[in-house]
C-alpha cells in the first residue's frame, strides 16, 4: 500500500461547482498537509497547507485534516476554468524542512 | 526574482549515455530537494539537501544516479549510463528553512522541471 492515496480522476465539473478533491494515507506520524497545484507542463506551486487537524480557508479553498481518520480534503468553491489542473496532496513526518511525500494527483477540468 | 531555475528544460539522449541536469535554488534558500515525476509513480523524492549538505539520498533509484551541491547557488543531478526507464520529469525545489527552520516559513519552490527522454 502506497503511503499516500489519492485519486487520478480525471475529474470532469461545470464552471460554478463545488469541488471536492481528497486524499488519504497511512502513516499517523505525518504531522502536516499541504495540497498543490500543477499546470500542465509547470512545477507544483502550494495551494494550501494545515499543520494537524483543522480547517483553514483562503478565497475559494478549503483544506481540512482529520488526523483520527488519515483523511484530508481540498474544497473548491464557485469553480472557474482557471481551476484546471492537476491537484497533488502532500504530507511530511516533521517540523523543520523535510522532503514530502505526495499523492499522485488528480486531474480537474472545468468546463466554462 | 526568478525563482528555481532548472536547465536544461527538454533532453533526449540515447541509451549509456551520460545525462546532468542542473538547478539553481532561489537566494537564501538552505535546502534544495530533487523530485521525479512519472504518470505510473507520480512525484517522488530522490535526494535532498541541507546547507549543501546531503541528508537523504535513500530515494536514489541505483547507483547510476549521483548528486551534488557544490555550493549554496548551484545543484547538479547526473545519470551515467542513462536508461529508457529514466525517462521521466525532474523538478528541483529549494526552501528557505534549515534544520533549524521554522515550518512556517518553509514553503518548497518548484522549477519548472527538466522532461528527460532516453532512447
Amino acid at each position: 500500500q502506497k503511503e499516500v492515496e489519492q485519486d487520478p480522476g480525471p475529474l470532469s465539473v461545470p464552471e460554478g461547482a463545488i469541488v471536492s478533491l481528497n486524499c488519504t494515507y497511512s502513516n499517523s506520524a505525518f504531522q502536516y498537509f499541504m495540497w498543490y497545484r500543477q499546470y500542465s507542463r509547470k512545477g507544483p506551486e502550494l495551494l494550501m497547507y494545515t499543520y494537524s487537524s483543522g480547517n483553514k480557508e483562503d478565497g475559494r479553498f478549503t483544506a481540512q485534516v482529520d488526523k483520527s481518520s488519515k483523511y484530508i480534503s481540498l474544497f473548491i468553491r464557485d469553480s472557474q476554468p482557471s481551476d484546471s489542473a492537476t491537484y497533488l496532496c502532500a504530507m511530511s513526518y516533521g517540523s523543520g524542512n523535510t522532503p514530502l511525500v505526495f499523492g499522485k494527483g488528480t486531474r480537474l477540468s472545468v468546463i466554462a | 526574482d526568478a525563482g528555481v531555475i532548472q536547465s536544461p528544460r527538454h533532453e533526449v539522449t540515447e541509451m549509456g549515455q551520460e545525462v546532468t541536469l542542473r538547478c539553481k535554488p532561489i537566494s537564501g534558500h538552505n535546502s534544495l530537494f530533487w523530485y521525479r515525476q512519472t504518470m505510473m509513480r507520480g512525484l517522488e523524492l530522490l535526494i535532498y539537501f541541507n546547507n549543501n549538505v546531503p541528508i537523504d539520498d535513500s530515494g536514489m533509484p541505483e547507483d547510476r544516479f549521483s548528486a551534488k551541491m557544490p555550493n549554496a547557488s548551484f545543484s547538479t543531478l547526473k545519470i551515467q549510463p542513462s536508461e529508457p526507464r529514466d525517462s521521466a520529469v525532474y523538478f528541483c525545489a529549494s526552501s528557505p528553512g534549515g534544520l533549524a527552520g521554522g515550518w512556517s516559513t518553509d514553503t518548497q519552490y518548484f522549477g519548472p522541471g527538466t522532461r528527460l527522454t532516453v532512447l
